[in-house]
């Protein structure tokens, strides 16, 4: 069975700062991606960064970077510079190829001006 | 692109009504799409994976007579809450994989129900 953890229900940030997202996952399946998806207040979910478990180089979108441990199991989000509209939910999600996706219970970044 | 429509954005409906929430790929093909429950403050909860031209695939747990749902176009799944009752109240999101194995799941705005 797959499973993601995230630790962090919430967290405070000052604005311009870096923050890390901390997501654990297990899984027996030897092919894997990792998602991080970003959820505001109005509900909308919004695809941010994907990590396929194959990929030598951690993946990088703009100030979204994910730090992916293998060994470790785990996939953390890294956004630099944060801005005040960072502040939404954050899920971690995990699905194998073409299959569905299972979430993690989210963390909630508040960007503190 | 890889854009999913979801319609109604909200509904409020009395207890004992069924309430159908449909789920369009605008730009792309979907063979299956997903549907997700999420209740206040909490995580998506998948609910069951529906297959164009084939039954839906339901997680543990849920009521496949009671969530009905209809895969019959490659762009369009629908999901009936059928007898709602106020426990049934959540915001419900659909979601389909764009083409490619590694592609995300796109997903629509989501659908508020209450139940009075």
């Amino acid at each position: 069975a797959q499973k993601i953890t995230q630790t962090q229900p919430g967290m405070f940030v000052q604005e311009k700062e870096a923050v890390t997202l901390d997501c654990t996952y297990d899984t027996s399946d030897p092919s894997y991606g990792l998602f991080w998806y970003k959820q505001p207040s109005s509900g909308e979910m919004i695809f941010l960064i994907y990590q396929g478990s194959y990929d030598q180089q951690n993946a990088t979108e703009g100030r979204y970077s994910l730090n992916f441990q293998k060994a470790r199991k785990s996939a953390n989000l890294v956004i630099s510079a944060s801005q005040l509209g960072d502040s939404a939910m954050y899920f971690c999600a995990m699905g194998r190829k073409g299959d569905k996706i299972i979430f993690g219970k989210g963390t909630r970044l508040h960007i503190l001006p | 692109g890889a854009v999913v429509s979801q319609h109604p954005s909200w509904v409020i409906c009395k207890s004992g009504t069924s309430v159908k929430i449909e789920c369009r790929s605008l730009d792309f093909q979907a063979t299956t799409m997903f549907w997700y429950r999420q209740f206040p403050k909490q995580s998506l909860m998948l609910m069951a994976t529906s297959n164009e031209g084939s039954k839906a695939t339901y997680e543990q747990g849920v009521e496949k007579d009671k969530f009905l749902i209809n895969h019959a176009s490659l762009t369009l799944s629908t999901l009936t809450v059928t007898s709602a009752h106020p426990e049934d109240s959540s915001f419900y999101i659909c979601s389909a994989r764009g083409t490619g194995d590694d592609s995300p799941l796109h997903f629509g705005n989501g659908t508020r129900l209450t139940v009075t």
